[in-house]
Parts: C-alpha cells; sequence; structure tokens
C-alpha cells in the first residue's frame, strides 16, 4: 500500500460548491503538507501542519482551509469553489528530524467548471 | 519576479546525451538544494539533495550548487528513457524546518 494516498484522486465539481480533498499517511511522519501545482508554476505551499494542534497558512491559502483530524490524516476544503482553484492538488509528508525530504502522494485533479 | 526561476522546457534529447537542468534563485539565505523528479500522473520524488555549495554524485546523477551564483544545475550522464519526467528544483533554509520553495520543472524527453 501506498505510504501516503489521497483521495478523490480526480474530481469535477461546479463553481460555489464545497468540496474536500483527504490525505492519510502511513509513514509516522509528523509533519503534514498541501501544495497544489499549475502548469510553470511548479508547487506552491497552501497549508501545512507541524503536529496535530499546529496549523499554518502558505504561500496562497485564501480560498483554502485545512483540518489535521489526528497525526496520520490532513484534510483540505474549498469552501466555494471557483474556476481558478482547477489545479493538481498534493500533500506531502516528511519527518521532523529532515530539513529536505518530504513524501507526495498521487495528486488529486480537480477541476471547477 | 520568482524566488526560484526554471526553464519549463520541454528539454528533448536523444537517448545517451547528457542532460543539464538549471535552476536560478534570489535567495542568498537558502542553504538546502534538493532535486526531485516527478512523472507524469505521480507525486514528486526526492531524486538528490546538496547542502551548501560544492558537488555531489549518484550513479548517473550530479548535483551542482554555486551559491556565489545563486545557480544550482543537475546533470544526467548516459540519459535514459526512464528519465523521461518533470525535474523539479527545491529550496530550504537551514533554520526554518523544512518549507521547500519549488521551481516550476523542467520537462524532460529522452527518445531512444
Amino acid at each position: 500500500d501506498a505510504d501516503v494516498t489521497q483521495t478523490p484522486r480526480n474530481r469535477i465539481t461546479k463553481t460555489g460548491k464545497r468540496i474536500m480533498l483527504e490525505c492519510s499517511q502511513t509513514k509516522g511522519h509528523d509533519r503534514m503538507y498541501w501544495y497544489r501545482q499549475d502548469p510553470g508554476l511548479g508547487l506552491r505551499l497552501i497549508y501545512y501542519s507541524f503536529d496535530v494542534k499546529d496549523i499554518n497558512k502558505g504561500e496562497i491559502s485564501d480560498g483554502y482551509s485545512v483540518s489535521r483530524q489526528a497525526q496520520a490524516k490532513f484534510s483540505l476544503s474549498l469552501e466555494s469553489a471557483i474556476p481558478n482553484q482547477t489545479a493538481l492538488y498534493f500533500c506531502a509528508t516528511s519527518d521532523s528530524g529532515s530539513k529536505y525530504e518530504q513524501y507526495f502522494g498521487p495528486g488529486t485533479r480537480l477541476t471547477v467548471t | 519576479q520568482k524566488e526560484v526561476e526554471q526553464d519549463p522546457g520541454p528539454l528533448s534529447v536523444p537517448e545517451g546525451a547528457i542532460v543539464s537542468l538549471n535552476c536560478t534563485y534570489s535567495n542568498s539565505a537558502f542553504q538546502y538544494f534538493m532535486w526531485y523528479r516527478q512523472y507524469s500522473r505521480k507525486g514528486p520524488e526526492l531524486l538528490m539533495y546538496t547542502y551548501s555549495s560544492g558537488n555531489k554524485e549518484d550513479g548517473r546523477f550530479t548535483a551542482q550548487v554555486d551559491k556565489s551564483s545563486k545557480y544550482i544545475s543537475l546533470f544526467i550522464r548516459d540519459s535514459q528513457p526512464s528519465d523521461s519526467a518533470t525535474y523539479l528544483c527545491a529550496m530550504s533554509l537551514d533554520n526554518a524546518g523544512n518549507m521547500l520553495t519549488f521551481g516550476g520543472g523542467t520537462r524532460l524527453m529522452v527518445k531512444p
């Protein structure tokens, strides 16, 4: 089984709808991240969490919210989806002892029409 | 201006060629430099990392950092079709946890 899983893998939704993307990990890492990827822009950090009680905004948090339900689970919500939130979303994890290695899930392709 | 710049490509080379992938950056405080490889429809995976300046070699891959020029490179020798992927450079500060700043990625195609 994959160490970092994301559900759903693909989602099409309409403008104004609320949507939740879920991430689970079995690596035992304390740190979790949500990124979005757009062509030519690389990965941009949305939110990150260094432990269950710690949530921090990243570079592009507007329009998004997160919940860290447990050490292994970190979900991303779009309260009212808009078309420019169409992107590939990745969850990642890392160990607090590592300064550089993050482990990524397979991604969720979200389309907002 | 983005903090980390990377040519998006695509870069197309014949099998066996030496490939050079590059990134420039503007924040001189970056200390850790990484290359992630991303295959189509997959998440990125760490390929190599380097701390501060210098070279690091791992098989067919060499990572090079020139902090004075704010320039990093990844060289791939004897490139293979299986190297076809998007390569993302990433950087982090030395004491800010593991917050990574990514380049936009370069798409590489190695043709048999």
